[in-house]
């Protein structure tokens, strides 16, 4: 069974950087065959693919391009567990941030997801 | 501004069959394979309810399916039940600016 804790802060300062961390635990962050993605909901965007990574013999990452320019996703083998950093966040960052795993039977589709962290940017 | 079109809201009876439509254009629905939908309860995560268009994951029960024509993509639930009401997704692969794209969401009311 596989399942995915989410853990960070909840409240970030307008131009800090929101950090968030996923631990994994069923299923490995090196699984040659799946994906881990990053994903918000917020009632004004809507549910927005942020990015993922994913290893195949050596690490890569995929970015959306509204994001690209502030975000670092990774994956930390020791404690099996991946990582958001999200840099110069706005208000419009404010959302419900949700890791998800990508698997190998499912290009592209979502299996499990994290419990939600719901992170307001706000003085 | 969602990149997939979906009704806000559709509605039925117990035990009636529904179907959701989802809208997208040649770069993301309809030219591709990787569709998929999602059930979400409100305070809940999403939960994927088809993948590659037509494929449920195990677990899911068989009065969920999913079809594509064109650049539509469509999730039916028969045998419509209570536990059935939720907010429901769309999403596809796509070419531009990003790799997955989400609908705006229906809501299923269950009369």
């Amino acid at each position: 069974q596989v399942q995915m804790q989410q853990s960070g802060p909840g409240l970030v300062k307008p131009s800090e950087t929101l950090s968030l961390s996923c631990a994994i635990s069923g299923d490995t962050v090196s699984n040659n065959r799946a994906a881990w993605s990053w994903i918000r909901q917020s009632p004004s965007r809507g549910l927005e693919w942020l990015g993922r990574t994913y290893y195949r013999s050596k690490w890569y990452n995929d970015y959306a391009v509204f994001v690209n320019s502030r975000i670092t996703i990774n994956a930390d083998t020791s404690k099996n567990q991946l990582s958001l950093q999200l840099k110069s966040v706005t208000p419009e960052d404010t959302a419900v941030y949700y890791c998800a795993r990508d698997p190998p039977q499912a290009n592209d589709a979502f299996d499990m997801w994290g419990q939600g962290t719901m992170v307001t940017v706000s003085s | 501004q969602s990149a997939l079109t979906q009704p806000a809201s559709v509605s039925g009876s117990p035990g009636q069959s529904i179907t959701i439509p989802c809208t997208g254009t040649n770069t993301d629905v309809g030219g591709s394979i990787h569709v998929s939908w999602y059930q979400q309860h409100p305070g809940k995560a999403p939960k994927l309810m088809i993948f590659a268009v037509s494929n449920r994951p195990s677990g899911v029960s068989n009065r969920f399916s999913g079809s594509k024509s064109g650049n539509t993509a469509s999730l039916t639930i028969s045998g419509l039940q209570a536990e059935d009401e939720a907010e429901y997704y769309c999403s596809s692969y796509t070419t531009i600016n990003t790799r997955v794209v989400f609908g705006g969401g229906t809501k299923l009311t269950v009369l």
